[in-house]
């Protein structure tokens, strides 16, 4: 069964411009979130998304957002971008809630914000 | 303060000893505590996850321990190997996810 896919797998931009980060779940998944990670705050949610409806949001402004198709694969977006929001952008799925079921992370997205 | 706190931060041993990973947390009341094993420039990858009620689980080598009266966690590491390289991460899930910083394991050879 292939793992969970996340496009591109690197990306640069410069401030102001926008972003749309992909994610594949494992087949059957039906949860995915989406996490930030930098070396100065580590590993950060962002949200989660189930059967298309967004579950739990962490403590991010509304520049970033995201959805989730009905074939499970998800998207995020960022807006109006800034130099702190260079990072690493994991992906997980899991087959039922991210908060009782185990997650599969993908290699990620690493965004750069000139 | 981060309500997930990781220690030590670093920590260098020689392959094929053991060594032991702590981890203490305030999230309460949480639904599980999880453990991930991140190498460099890769996802985490889960190790163990541990319901409050559960006090020890393994996976081969890695064996994972839970006291949900002092709230702390500890991965213990046997017969360590170069793979075990890497970063290892503390997730406390409540309503939501709440990580630890991380403690970056280095086994030399």
């Amino acid at each position: 069964k292939a793992g969970v896919t996340q496009t591109p797998r690197y990306l640069i931009k410069t401030r102001g411009q926008q972003v749309t980060l992909s994610c594949s779940p494992i087949s059957g998944h039906r949860s995915v979130s989406w996490y930030q990670q930098t070396p100065g705050q580590g590993l950060q949610f962002l949200f989660e998304y189930f059967s298309e409806t967004q579950r739990n949001k962490g403590n991010f402004p509304g520049r970033f957002s995201g959805r989730q198709f009905s074939n499970s694969r998800s998207e995020m977006n960022v807006s109006t971008l800034e130099l702190g929001d260079s990072a690493l952008y994991l992906c997980a799925s899991s087959l039922d809630r991210a908060s009782t079921d185990t997650q599969y992370f993908g290699p990620g997205t690493r965004l750069t914000v000139l | 303060k981060n309500q997930v706190e990781q220690s030590p931060q670093s920590l260098i041993i020689l392959e094929g000893k053991n060594c032991t990973l702590q981890c203490n947390y305030t999230v309460s009341p949480f639904s599980n505590l999880r453990w991930y094993k991140q190498d460099t420039g890769r996802g985490p990858v889960s190790l163990t996850i541990m319901t409050f009620s559960e006090n020890t689980k393994s996976n081969g080598r890695y064996t994972a321990t839970l006291d949900a009266d002092t709230k702390q966690s500890s991965l213990h590491i046997t017969a360590s190997q170069l793979s075990d390289s890497a970063s290892y991460i503390c997730v406390v899930s409540a309503n939501d996810m709440r990580f630890g910083a991380g403690t970056r394991l280095t086994v030399k050879p």
